[in-house]
């Protein structure tokens, strides 16, 4: 078993729907979580963080974490043709830990 | 700021020869860099963690005398693929820590090796 899951989709939505995307994980220690978003052929991009459990927000993006079901989320609000990318889950111990990534949601919104 | 460079982002090389990476922090200082790869549709595989001034940390299974690296400075790591043969032809991203970013994890854009 993977350390943590993720579907890699693909996942198709028409724009201005809600682009729903999860992660579960088998690490308990695990404290800080993030999201990225990989455009084709480029390096991720640091979208959201969460340290513990609870819910953030930015803009149209909303990042949910419940460590109790080892389970975490990203929402998309009126997506975009430009939000069509591939989106991985991140996650780690500590702030000095590495990285354990998912395996990476390909989206694609169209117009 | 937190912004990380990667160069080349493309390269071609001949099986057996060497090849060299860059990856520079532009406006902060990188205690800790990461060297990743990253195989068409997969995730990103964490390859070595290296620290300024000392040796790199492998992950299990890679082979540390054939990807080299050296983080001789706080804004500068290089990943040197050595003797490169067609199977380590892969997308390589760095990742730094420091700058501004609450959390630190700054990717660059990465490097598409082709060994032909």
């Amino acid at each position: 078993q993977k350390e943590v899951e993720q579907d890699p989709g693909p996942l198709s939505v028409p724009e201005g729907a809600i682009v729903s995307l999860n992660c579960t994980y088998s690490n308990s220690a695990f404290q800080y979580f993030m999201w990225y978003r990989q455009y084709s052929r480029k390096g991720p991009e640091l979208l959201m963080y969460t340290y513990s459990s609870g819910n953030k927000e930015d803009g149209r993006f909303t990042a949910q974490v419940d460590k109790s079901s080892k389970y975490i989320s990203l929402f998309i609000r009126d997506s975009q043709p430009s939000d069509s990318a591939t989106y991985l889950c991140a996650m780690s111990a500590g702030n000095d830990y590495k990285l354990s990534f998912g395996a990476g949601t390909t989206v694609t919104v169209r117009a | 700021g937190a912004v990380v460079s990667q160069h080349p982002s493309w390269v071609i090389c001949k099986s057996g020869t060497s090849v060299k990476i860059e990856c520079r922090s532009l406006d902060f200082q990188a205690t800790t860099m990461f060297w990743y790869r990253q195989f068409p549709k997969q995730s990103l595989m964490l390859m070595a963690t290296s620290n300024e001034g000392s040796k790199a940390t492998y992950e299990q299974g890679v082979e540390k005398d054939k990807f080299l690296i050296n983080h001789a400075s706080l804004t500068l790591s290089t990943l040197t693929v050595t003797s490169a043969h067609p199977e380590d032809s892969s997308f390589y991203i760095c990742s730094a820590r420091g700058g501004t970013l609450n959390y630190g994890y700054t990717f660059g854009s990465g490097t598409r090796l082709t060994v032909v």
